[in-house]
C-alpha cells in the first residue's frame, strides 16, 4: 500500500495568513492527489482533486502543487472558516489511502 | 441534489454481524462506483470497501478484507455494507461516499454524514 504523510499534523495561524501543508507519497502518485477539508462533526469535503484543480466550490484562496511524491496545499489568506483538519488522499492505485491529516487551528 | 444517507449503525458485541444501507438520491447511482470510509473516534480516514458501478469488481482494505462485503442494487438506489465477525478496532463513523466516476477514480466525492458503529463487550 502508498503511504501517505502529511506535515505538519496541526499548525496554528491566525486569519490573514499564508497557511502551508505538505503531503508525501511513499511511492510516485503522478499527480493523482487530493485534499479534503474537514470541520468538526461534519463529512470530509473535497477541496482540491489531481493535484492543483480546484473542486467546484472552492474558494480561490485554496491552491495545490506537486507531482511525484510531494504535494502541498496552500491557504494564501486564512478566513476562520477553513479553522478544520486537511487530508491528503492518493488515487492512484487501489487501496486509496489517506494522509493522517492536519489540523488546523486559532491562534 | 446529490444526496447519499447512512443506516444501520449501532453497538454491537465483538464477533457479532451488522449490515449498513446507504440511500441515494440526486443521481443516476448506477453510473457510479461506491465507497465505504471510515473513522474512528477522534482518528483519521480510512478507506473500506469500493464497488464499481455495475457491481462488476470489488476492493476491500486488509483490515476487512474476508469479514465486510459490499454490495449495491441499483434498482433501489441502495449500497450495503456487510460486517461480519466484528472487532472493537472496527468502531468508527462509516461514511457512504460516491466516486468520481464509475468506479476506476477511487476518489470519493459526495460523503453522506455517516453512521456510527460501536464493538464493544
Amino acid at each position: 500500500d502508498i503511504q501517505m504523510t502529511q506535515s505538519p499534523s496541526s499548525l496554528s495561524a491566525s486569519v490573514g495568513d499564508r497557511v502551508t501543508i505538505t503531503c508525501r507519497a511513499s511511492q510516485s502518485i503522478t499527480s493523482y492527489l487530493n485534499w479534503y477539508q474537514q470541520k468538526p462533526g461534519k463529512a470530509p469535503n473535497l477541496l482540491i482533486y489531481a493535484a492543483f484543480n480546484l473542486q467546484s466550490g472552492t474558494p480561490s484562496r485554496f491552491s495545490g502543487s506537486g507531482s511525484g511524491t510531494d504535494f502541498t496545499l496552500t491557504i494564501t489568506s486564512l478566513q476562520p472558516e477553513d479553522f478544520a483538519t486537511y487530508y491528503c488522499q492518493q488515487n492512484y492505485i487501489i487501496p486509496p489511502t489517506f494522509g493522517g491529516g492536519t489540523k488546523v487551528e486559532i491562534k | 441534489q446529490v444526496q447519499v444517507v447512512e443506516s444501520g449503525g449501532g453497538v454491537v458485541r465483538p464477533g457479532s454481524s451488522l449490515r449498513l444501507s446507504c440511500a441515494a438520491s440526486g443521481f443516476t447511482m448506477s453510473s457510479y462506483g461506491m465507497h465505504w470510509v471510515r473513522q474512528a473516534p477522534g482518528k483519521g480516514l480510512e478507506w473500506v470497501a469500493l464497488i464499481w458501478y455495475d457491481g462488476s469488481q470489488e476492493y476491500y482494505a486488509d483490515s476487512v478484507k474476508g469479514r465486510f462485503t459490499i454490495s449495491r442494487d441499483n434498482f433501489q438506489n441502495t449500497l450495503y455494507l456487510q460486517m461480519d465477525s466484528l472487532k472493537d478496532e472496527d468502531t468508527a463513523l462509516y461514511y457512504c461516499a460516491r466516486d468520481r466516476g464509475s468506479g476506476s477514480y477511487y476518489r470519493p466525492e459526495d460523503w453522506g454524514q455517516g453512521t456510527l458503529v460501536t464493538v464493544s463487550s
